[in-house]
């Protein structure tokens, strides 16, 4: 079966200090990953998508970026936090293959900047 | 206007009430949909696929009205653990790949 990981659950970070989470999915190939930002009492928004290796499609302009330098790896960075970037991120895949793409989401990061 | 609209909530209701949770999107162009229930302070959680037909698993039908898109989730006979807030979320493919998610609606089931 296929399983997805996030670390850290939780992170308190400086503004302006770098950023780095990590999002590993077994038991699948060539899945389609997935960033999403969901602030506090929002909705989810869609950060980043990657549809393989090197391959990541941004959403949105901010402060972050994303990089896939694995099948099943996805990383999330910054070099500079802001404020707004605290929220609850969340990383989830989707079968590659299939057009349908139910997506399937990891146990998220929840991360304040101070 | 947003893409994708949910009712606000948030909705109570007693042990054993039938729930309606109603969902539109503006985009014809989307092309799958769904139905994710998020507890609190956790990941979403697919919940159903929406189809053309409609779909059924146990208390919960999901169903699709593309002509009035239009997307709805009923839950039957609710449990107090189905207290949570239920998300609709709907993808397309044109310009590009966009899944867009709803706001969400809270549903409080009380004993």
């Amino acid at each position: 079966s296929q399983t997805i990981h996030q670390w850290p659950a939780t992170l308190v970070q400086p503004v302006g200090s770098p950023l780095s989470l990590e999002c590993t999915v077994e038991g699948t190939s060539n899945p389609n990953l997935y960033w999403y930002r969901q602030a506090a009492g929002r909705g989810l928004q869609l950060l980043f998508y990657s549809v393989g290796i090197g391959q990541i499609s941004s959403e949105v302009p901010q402060n972050l970026s994303a990089s896939r330098p694995q099948d099943r790896q996805f990383i999330l960075s910054s070099k500079k936090l802001l404020l707004s970037d605290s929220g609850f991120y969340l990383c989830a895949w989707s079968y590659g293959a299939r057009s349908y793409n139910e997506q399937f989401f990891g146990p998220g990061t929840r991360l304040t900047v101070l | 206007r947003k893409e994708v609209e949910q009712d606000p909530g948030p909705f109570n209701v007693p042990e054993g009430a039938t729930v309606a949770f109603n969902c539109t999107y503006s985009n014809s162009a989307s092309q799958s949909f769904f139905w994710y229930r998020q507890d609190c302070r956790k990941e979403p959680k697919l919940l159903m696929s929406v189809y053309s037909s409609g779909n059924e698993d146990g208390r919960f039908t999901a169903q699709l009205n593309r002509a009035s898109q239009y997307i709805s989730l009923l839950i039957r006979d609710s449990k107090l653990s189905d207290s949570a807030t239920y998300l609709c979320v709907v993808n397309r493919r044109t310009g590009g790949f966009k899944t867009i998610f709803g706001a969400g609606t809270r549903l409080f089931v009380k004993a």
